[in-house]
């Protein structure tokens, strides 16, 4: 089975600029996650989303936006991108959307803002 | 606010020595907690969880760690290391009045092992 899949790997853009993240879940996962990790520091939550349903946001300004789609894919919008966005995005999925639910990890987009 | 500290940046070991790394997170009421680890060149996975019950939960590849409730704390320990397992370990906590999957995760601490 594929594990959890983003694209693009790696990306650069200049401050300003808008950016599109995506994510394909687990086979069988309808709940997807975005998290932020910026080097020498854990991932932070940015989104979660089930069902095609925001579910939790984390602490972001309103530059950052997700959506998921009925195949359960998700996007990860990011616009007027500033120098401080430069960091790994993570999406993570899983079955449901329980707390106790076990993520499941993608290798992550690294995205340099210039 | 839910916050995770890991205290060690930085542990260097040599194979077969004892580890224990250290997690503390600030939040008064129940708690999920999580130690999830990342090898060189690989994705986050999950190392073992707690949930309720026993405070003692074992994990994958010999590792375990300990709710103390008391003190706020889930120590991750392995009696004996091993050259593989060298990577970045990750605390995280979710409340249980939080989002459901918005896990707090703490900044990791990176685990080195000398053959």
């Amino acid at each position: 089975d594929a594990g959890v899949t983003q694209s693009p790997t790696h990306l650069i853009k200049t401050r300003g600029q808008h950016v599109t993240l995506r994510c394909s879940p687990i086979s069988g996962h309808k709940s997807v996650s975005w998290y932020q990790q910026v080097l020498g520091q854990g991932p932070q939550f940015i989104f979660q989303y089930y069902e095609k349903e925001e579910r939790g946001r984390g602490n972001f300004p309103d530059r950052f936006s997700a959506r998921q789609f009925p195949n359960y894919s998700s996007e990860l919008n990011v616009n007027a991108l500033l120098l401080g966005d430069s960091a790994l995005y993570l999406c993570a999925s899983s079955s449901r959307a329980a707390r106790n639910e076990k993520l499941f990890f993608g290798s992550g987009t690294q995205l340099s803002v210039l | 606010a839910q916050s995770v500290s890991q205290h060690n940046h930085h542990v260097i070991l040599s194979e077969a020595a004892s580890l224990e790394l250290g997690c503390n997170y600030s939040y008064g009421g129940t708690v999920n907690l999580f130690w999830y680890v990342q090898y060189p060149g690989q994705h986050l996975q999950l190392l073992l969880k707690y949930f309720s019950g026993d405070p003692l939960v074992k994990g994958i590849k010999g590792f375990e760690a300990e709710f103390i409730k008391s003190k706020f704390s889930f120590n991750l320990r392995k009696p004996s290391v091993q050259w593989s397992d060298t990577a970045e370990y990750f605390c995280a906590v979710n409340a249980l009045d939080s989002s459901a999957s918005k896990i707090i995760f703490g900044s990791g601490t990176r685990l080195s092992i000398r053959p």
